[in-house]
């Protein structure tokens, strides 16, 4: 079955340091991969994604990511966190239906 | 600006009631989804609409219905509520798929439901 692993489940970092979110998919195609975040009490909102082409894409809020097929991973980044970037993110891919398959999500805190 | 609204943010209900939980997409998308979101188990997917009165069941679809009747309303139904439906759901709206493969979906803010 397809799943998408999101291995941290929270993740503590100073402010102003760097930021890696670990995202890893099941399923052997290459699916179309979405970062979303989620503000406490809030909706998702959709930080990036990958459909194909450079394998590297920016987002929004100064995220990126990095499509690896090689370790089917599709890790976020951040070079310089902010304490407002202390939130839940979620990891979801898409196959060939309108349906995505979410991530249970990392939960970021940040120190100040 | 795309949107998405969801009928409340906070609802009480009592157990055998049966609740209705309202979503509207502004943006003319095809496809709407109703999510339960639950801590360390993510989103898990209840129903999918593609069109008006189409609908296809999810992972846990079981004591829930849905109902669509105009493109921009999905209705999430719960005939009669319990207590393990005490959950935060989110709705969501997309395009139909393309053929440069999924459109990102569109969230509301989400209704935290309390069954006692």
């Amino acid at each position: 079955a397809q799943s998408v692993t999101q291995p941290d489940i929270h993740i503590t970092v100073s402010e102003g340091a760097s930021l890696e979110l670990r995202c890893n998919y099941s399923y052997g195609a290459t699916p179309y991969l979405f970062w979303y975040v989620q503000s406490p009490g809030q909706g998702l909102q959709l930080l990036l994604k990958y459909f194909s082409g450079d394998t590297l894409v920016q987002g929004i809020k100064g995220f990126e990511a990095e499509f690896k097929r090689s370790q089917s991973s599709f890790n976020l980044r951040k070079p310089s966190v902010h304490w407002s970037d202390a939130a839940e993110y979620f990891c979801a891919v898409g196959y060939n239906t309108d349906k995505l398959i979410f991530g249970t999500g990392t939960r970021l805190q940040v120190f100040p | 600006d795309v949107k998405v609204t969801q009928s409340s943010r906070y609802l009480v209900k009592r157990t055998g009631e049966k609740v209705f939980l309202e979503c509207v997409q502004d943006m003319d998308h095809e496809n709407m989804f109703w999510y339960r979101q639950d801590p360390g188990l993510g989103l898990r997917l209840i129903y999918f609409s593609y069109d008006v009165k189409m609908k296809e069941k999810g992972d846990i679809p079981e004591g829930y219905s849905v109902s669509r009747e105009k493109k921009e309303r999905f209705s999430l139904i719960l005939e009669s509520a319990s207590t393990n439906q005490t959950s935060m759901y989110l709705c969501a709206s997309s395009l139909e798929r393309g053929a440069s493969g999924n459109y990102e979906q569109y969230f509301g803010p989400g209704t935290r439901l309390t069954v006692t």
